[in-house]
């Protein structure tokens, strides 16, 4: 079953305003979490990670918050813009065992609208 | 140019045919990949592919069948086609294994295959 799921599936914020974007892992083993955004008809792009002996990362307008006690992940985003709109996805960098593909786990995704 | 291309971008087809999606990617990246994704956004690995060493999701059908001519390229055969395998399908790379590291990997803009 899946280890990385998603609270809300969409999300409406004002243009300029913050967005938060979360999510749950249930894999204690993994090794680094990571932020995808993809834009309608392309592939996922990465955003951001954060290896799993961090607490907070930050990046250019985003933010990434790792909370080990709860088991969970968020992404923030600073002054939305327009081109901010898309599919989130986390995902955790786990090692299947026995008969498994080396790859991301990705969660469900949450469609971040901007609203002008 | 493109980092990594998928070939074609649309593919409709009738019940219990065959076909083949191609991926090539110029990142000199020596690990690639291929997920699905279903209609709902959610994103599965379906294999992995490195120095000559496939590695297989559990869970995909043995009617699936990744080919790598070269380190550049991985193309995905499907045979006896499915009203299921209906997805998009996703074509990546990375430089290495994930699990060596962060896990950032670069997706192609995805191939949508609709069997009817």
């Amino acid at each position: 079953g899946e280890s990385v799921g998603l609270h809300l599936p969409t999300l409406s914020v004002q243009e300029g305003d913050n967005s938060i974007i979360n999510c749950a892992y249930s894999n204690s083993a993994s090794d680094y979490f990571i932020w995808y955004k993809q834009e309608s008809g392309k592939g996922p792009q990465f955003i951001i990670d954060i290896r799993s002996n961090m607490d907070k990362r930050q990046g250019q307008r985003v933010t990434v918050l790792l909370n080990k006690t709860v088991k969970h992940l968020s992404l923030q985003i600073a002054a939305t813009q327009p081109g901010d709109s898309a599919v989130y996805f986390c995902a955790e960098n786990m090692v299947y065992s026995g008969g498994g593909a080396d790859g991301l786990t990705f969660g469900k995704g949450t469609h971040l609208i901007i609203q002008p | 140019d493109t980092a990594v291309s998928q070939t074609p971008k649309y593919l409709v087809t009738q019940m219990g045919n065959d076909k083949s999606i191609k991926c090539e990617q110029n990142l000199g990246h020596d690990t690639m990949y291929w997920y699905k994704q279903d209609s709902k956004k959610f994103l599965k690995i379906m294999f992995s592919y490195n120095n000559k060493e496939l590695i297989i999701n559990e869970t995909v059908p043995n009617r699936f069948s990744p080919k790598s001519p070269d380190k550049a390229h991985l193309n995905l055969h499907i045979n006896s086609l499915e009203l299921g395998d209906s997805a998009v399908y996703f074509c990546a790379s990375s430089q290495d294994l994930v699990r060596s590291y962060t896990g950032e990997l670069f997706f192609g803009e995805g191939s949508r295959l609709t069997v009817l």
